[in-house]
């Protein structure tokens, strides 16, 4: 199994540049989310989604957004870059609503806005 | 709200030493708890879980015990090795929720031979 597959994995911006990083999973399930990493902060949560056609903000949702198509992809879109959106994103997927259902994060994908 | 808060690092321990990163959170319900690990260039890999009152999470040598009393679930090993060397988090996803974790600020080991 793939699991949670982030594309790019490395990225440099220009401020005021656009973006698209792109989350898959294949384990069919219905929650999907996208985290920032900073130091010091741990993982804030960005956007998150509860199934296809239904999304919700985080905690740090200005700048970002998302849209949920269908249930394998989702996608974050960086608007027009900022410095301040320097940071490592984690997209994560979990299978239902149980709070003690495992949420599985994909690699990560490095962003540096210049 | 929900809230995580992890002892401060870097935490410098000597190969064969005991660990423990404390780790106490807030929330309303019965939430699960979760230690990831960040080991350096890579992403999150969950460590342990444990999902209600005096469970027991353990892998790898690593153990937690949620601890509603004193709302802890905090992180140890007996024997820590250089390979041990990483970032930890601890999580909570409430009992409520929509599968959103809130984390700690994380927790640096350093491990030296």
């Amino acid at each position: 199994n793939a699991g949670v597959t982030q594309t790019p994995k490395f990225q440099v911006l220009k401020t005021g540049q656009s973006m698209t990083l792109q989350c898959a999973q294949d384990m069919n399930h219905e929650y999907m989310s996208w985290y920032r990493q900073d130091p010091g902060m741990g993982l804030r949560l960005i956007h998150y989604s509860v199934g296809a056609g239904i999304t919700d903000q985080g905690e740090v949702p200005n700048g970002y957004n998302v849209s949920r198509s269908t249930t394998e992809d989702f996608p974050l879109r960086l608007l027009s870059a900022a410095p301040s959106q320097t940071s490592v994103y984690f997209c994560a997927s979990s299978g239902d609503r149980g709070a003690g259902n495992t949420i599985y994060f994909g690699e990560g994908s490095w962003l540096t806005v210049v | 709200g929900n809230s995580v808060t992890q002892m401060e690092g870097p935490v410098t321990l000597s190969e064969e030493a005991f660990l423990t990163i404390n780790c106490t959170y807030t929330a309303t319900g019965y939430p699960s708890l979760f230690w990831y690990v960040q080991y350096p260039g890579e992403g999150l890999q969950l460590l342990l879980k444990a999902t209600k009152a005096d469970d027991k999470g353990s892998n790898k040598g690593f153990e937690a015990t949620y601890r509603k009393e004193t709302t802890s679930f905090h992180l140890e090993k007996g024997s820590v090795q250089v390979s041990d060397s990483a970032v930890y988090f601890c999580a909570l996803k409430g009992s409520s929720n929509t599968g959103k974790l809130i984390f700690g600020q994380g927790t640096t080991l350093q491990v030296k031979p």
